[in-house]
């Protein structure tokens, strides 16, 4: 079984600061890792995914997340905050075998003021 | 492509009135799902279809109905609306054949229910 915990429902950050979206697994086989974004009154587009190999994946936008086994973790992050970015962002985890489906976090909506 | 598209936008029902929501692909994806978006609880899958010709219970299946008319189609159906099912319903797509679960989403329904 999976389960993601997305840490704090809201981020505040100022156009050009850092962000950094937390998102921690449970899952009782190497998971397959996802990042989705939604825009008002949109449906969810992914932004990037981890199966295998290289720990660190770069998205579209200017996103990245790093894959941590140890710390059963993978944080979203970009180096410098657009206006364009403000939306909800969910974590999500699947299996890796298989017909698997997607277990999503609570989602955190990401505020950027200028 | 249109991708995945849903009817209708918008629906405001009373409770024990019923509808259904469709949703259709032009990916020619295999797999096709329905979501429930509800605020602080993120998504949770209702019903999927793994194939055409299979449908199967998903995390929050109470009061909903499904049917896979044929590869392109998916249908949810409310036989007797209740006001816990307001939410923003959303229908995704993946195709199996890729290694990696990756969904694509419609622009979603907004569903209340009076």
């Amino acid at each position: 079984a999976q389960s993601v915990t997305q840490l704090g429902s809201h981020v505040s950050v100022s156009e050009g600061a850092l962000v950094l979206l937390r998102c921690n697994y449970s899952s009782s086989v190497p998971p397959y890792l996802f990042w989705y974004v939604q825009y008002p009154n949109q449906g969810l587009q992914l932004l990037l995914k981890y199966t295998t190999g290289a720990t660190l994946v770069k998205g579209i936008n200017g996103f990245e997340a790093e894959f941590k086994k140890s710390e059963t973790s993978f944080h979203l992050t970009k180096p410098s905050a657009h206006m364009s970015d403000a939306a909800e962002y969910f974590c999500a985890v699947s299996g890796n075998t298989g017909f698997q489906k997607l277990v999503f976090g609570t989602g955190t909506r990401l505020l950027v003021s200028p | 492509n249109a991708g995945v598209t849903q009817t209708p936008k918008f629906q405001v029902l009373k409770t024990g009135q019923s509808m259904t929501l469709q949703c259709a692909q032009d990916m020619n994806h295999n797999s096709m799902y329905w979501y429930r978006q509800d605020p602080g609880m993120g998504l949770r899958l209702i019903y999927y279809s793994a194939s055409e010709g299979t449908t199967d219970k998903g995390e929050v299946p109470n009061g909903y109905n499904v049917s896979r008319l044929n590869k392109r189609e998916f249908s949810l159906r409310l036989e007797s609306a209740a006001p816990s099912q307001t939410s923003v319903y959303f229908c995704a797509s993946s195709d199996l054949t890729g290694a990696v679960d990756e969904q694509f989403f419609g622009p979603g329904t907004r569903l209340t229910v009076l």
